[in-house]
């Protein structure tokens, strides 16, 4: 069955702080992975795509990683803002309408 | 920009009513989906459509129905609200699987 896991469930940083999101997935076959990024009350924007062939992409002060080798990705903030506050979901496609599988995200906050 | 629009931001409904959800893009996609999303699930795939009058069931159809009379249109029907339907709906739009989903902003429902 194909899976996608996301940790921490949550996270708590200092204004300023960087910090890392995981993503493991036995998706399989794999065609693209993303990542999410939903404000409360809101739903999900795209923040990076990335495809087998791409390990590193940048999306201003976030950057993605993914090792295909692993089936691991991971969400890099750097210099974090109150606004970046949000819940972070990973969602990783198999090819085909039915065949995305999302995870149940990461809640970010960033306080003062 | 793409738009997705959906009818409510927050609907209350009693158990055994009709519900309808609408949702409206604006950028000619074809492909169109419903999600819904709880806490702790992530979300999951109620039924996609491809095409005008096309649909398939995703993961959860039981309790749902669709209707996609036009291309920008697709809407969510809940033949008869049950409590365990109280959730947040997504709609979303994409130009095709392999795309970027564009997401409206949800709609909680409460169902008593």
């Amino acid at each position: 069955k194909n899976q996608v896991e996301q940790s921490p469930q949550s996270l708590i940083i200092l204004e300023g702080k960087n910090c890392t999101l995981q993503c493991n997935y036995t998706v399989s076959p794999f065609s693209n992975l993303r990542w999410y990024k939903q404000d409360t009350g809101r739903g999900p924007v795209s923040l990076t795509i990335m495809t087998f062939s791409e390990n590193t992409k940048s999306n201003g002060r976030y950057t993605a990683t993914l090792d295909a080798d692993t089936k691991q990705s991971s969400l890099h903030i750097t210099a974090s803002q109150l606004s970046d506050s949000a819940s972070y979901i990973c969602v990783v496609s198999s090819g085909g309408y039915q065949k995305v599988t999302f995870g149940t995200g990461t809640k970010l906050q960033v306080i003062p | 920009d793409v738009k997705v629009t959906q009818s409510s931001r927050y609907l209350v409904k009693r158990t055994g009513e009709k519900v309808f959800l609408e949702c409206v893009q604006d950028m000619d996609h074809e492909n169109m989906f419903w999600y819904r999303q709880d806490p702790g699930l992530g979300l999951r795939l109620i039924y996609f459509s491809y095409d005008v009058k096309m649909k398939e069931k995703g993961d959860i159809p039981e309790g749902y129905s669709v209707s996609r009379e036009k291309k920008e249109r697709f809407s969510l029907i809940l033949e008869s609200a049950s409590t365990n339907q109280t959730s947040m709906y997504l709609c979303a739009s994409s130009l095709s699987p392999y795309y970027e989903q564009y997401f409206g902003p949800g709609t909680r429902l409460t169902v008593t």
